[in-house]
């Protein structure tokens, strides 16, 4: 079993639509959590940080629940810009390598 | 500024050949990490370096791997004796230090090809 799982998807949405990703870890010593965003053929970038007070960068949403080593992610109205892959990141404490999961990809169609 | 650079982007490697992949990291960053990305999966660590010291290399997947930096900038991967399961996107990311707060920036890639 993978440290960092996600469901690969494909997740086909229309513009405008609400879409949610779901992501789970398995070790508890997990300290620090993100989302990158992949385009095809193109290297990883930080799409954001995730505290577990949950938190907002426009349209997208991360939560995080350290009880359940579940993470989410939410995009809201989405935009044909926004078809990628998103990958589910983690961090142990004081290592500082990032443990990814395998990325949900995501196609906005207009 | 400039980011972080990766050469060749591209290389085609007949099995049993060596290969060296090179990385610059972003000027000052202190953090150095390489990560093997195969189709369809997210990227896996391999090794790790603080300026010059290989602090980290568990992920490195067998002993033809082997990564130096050896003044605490400039970092190279080279592979022996290529097996075609090492074809892979090879990514090498820094960051201005070590610690769960600060962000790895990545560059563009390798694209490994063993024929």
């Amino acid at each position: 079993r993978k440290e960092v799982e996600q469901d690969p998807g494909p997740f086909n949405v229309p513009e405008g639509a609400t879409v949610a990703f779901n992501c789970t870890y398995s070790n508890s010593a997990s300290q620090s959590f993100f989302w990158y965003r992949q385009d095809c053929r193109k290297e990883p970038k930080l799409l954001m940080s995730v505290y577990s007070s949950g938190n907002e960068d426009g349209r997208f949403t991360a939560q995080l629940n350290r009880a359940s080593q579940y993470i989410s992610l939410l995009i809201r109205d989405s935009k044909l810009s926004d078809s990628a892959t998103y990958l589910c990141v983690v961090k142990r404490g004081s290592q500082g390598n990032l443990i990814f999961g395998k990325g949900t990809k995501l196609s906005v169609k207009p | 500024g400039a980011g972080v650079s990766q050469s060749p982007r591209y290389k085609v490697a007949k099995r049993g050949q060596d290969v060296a992949l090179r990385c610059d990291p972003i000027s000052g960053h202190v953090s150095l990490f390489w990560y093997q990305q195969a189709l369809g999966q997210g990227p896996e660590f391999l090794t790790y370096f603080q300026n010059e010291a290989q602090l980290d290399k568990s992920g490195l997947p067998s002993d033809r791997f082997f990564a130096e930096r050896p003044e605490g900038s400039v970092s190279t991967l080279k592979i022996q004796r290529t097996q075609q399961e090492d074809s892979a996107v090879y990514l090498c990311a820094s960051s201005l230090v070590q610690g769960p707060s600060y962000e790895q920036y990545f560059g563009p890639g390798t694209r490994l090809t063993v024929t």
